[in-house]
């Protein structure tokens, strides 16, 4: 079956450390997405990709860090920086955008993180 | 700057009655426009778009929504709810008119049905 696959489903991060939740994709999209979900406050994107080698910052980019090295992959990396970590953070993917293109997105399950 | 909003933060329903959650938009240029289900824990689902064409969009699971130009807005429907149905539902636009195919999502609408 093709998807998204979101790991690991829970993750506990330390003051001071870093922690990168893995997300990966076998449906062959070239655009791939980072949201952050908070209660009440619906989705807010992070990093997006278009295409292997290259990315974009979305809206809340500060304290995250991305690479998409390879097309089936795009790990975010939560930095110390981020103050307030704890969310529920979802991967999505697409077929690359453009006119006359407007697949939806498909996302994984998501990884929720919180503060030890 | 686009904008989605949901004013409703939740509805309640009884299961058999129809339903409607509410979804506006503010747009530069033509609207492409989504709705997801997101039940506890999981990713958001796909239900139907707007992109051009006729004004009712029909969807996954029985759902259709509603296009009005005039009033900007995109609302859900289901003529006969379900007490699955109940979960949280997220109205989208496409962040146009860039190619990046960035989605501005609303906040959220948590659809309850009761038997």
């Amino acid at each position: 079956d093709g998807g998204i696959t979101q790991s690991p489903k829970y993750l506990f991060r330390k003051e001071g450390q870093n922690v990168t939740l893995s997300c990966e994709q076998n449906l062959n999209h070239d655009a791939m997405y980072w949201y952050r979900q908070d209660p009440g406050q619906g989705l807010r994107l992070i990093y997006y990709s278009q295409i292997v080698n290259d990315f974009q910052k979305g809206d809340i980019a500060e304290g995250y860090s991305v690479s998409r090295e390879k097309k089936e992959s795009f790990p975010l990396t939560v930095t110390s920086a981020q103050k307030n970590p704890t969310a529920f953070y979802l991967c999505a993917s697409s077929t690359r955008q453009g006119a006359g293109n407007n697949q939806p997105q498909h996302f994984g399950d998501g990884t929720r993180l919180s503060i030890l | 700057a686009q904008s989605v909003a949901q004013p409703e933060d939740q509805v309640n329903v009884a299961e058999g009655n129809p339903l409607t959650v509410k979804c506006t938009y503010s747009v530069s240029g033509n609207p492409y426009l989504f709705w997801y289900v997101q039940y506890p824990n999981r990713g958001l689902q796909f239900l139907l778009k707007y992109i051009t064409g006729d004004n009712l969009v029909k969807g996954s699971y029985g759902f259709e929504a509603e296009f009005n130009k005039s009033q900007t807005s995109f609302h859900l429907k289901k003529p006969s709810a379900l007490v699955s149905d109940s979960a949280l539902y997220f109205c989208a636009v496409r962040d146009s008119p860039s190619n990046t195919g960035k989605l501005i999502f609303g906040q959220g609408t948590t659809l309850q049905v009761k038997p």
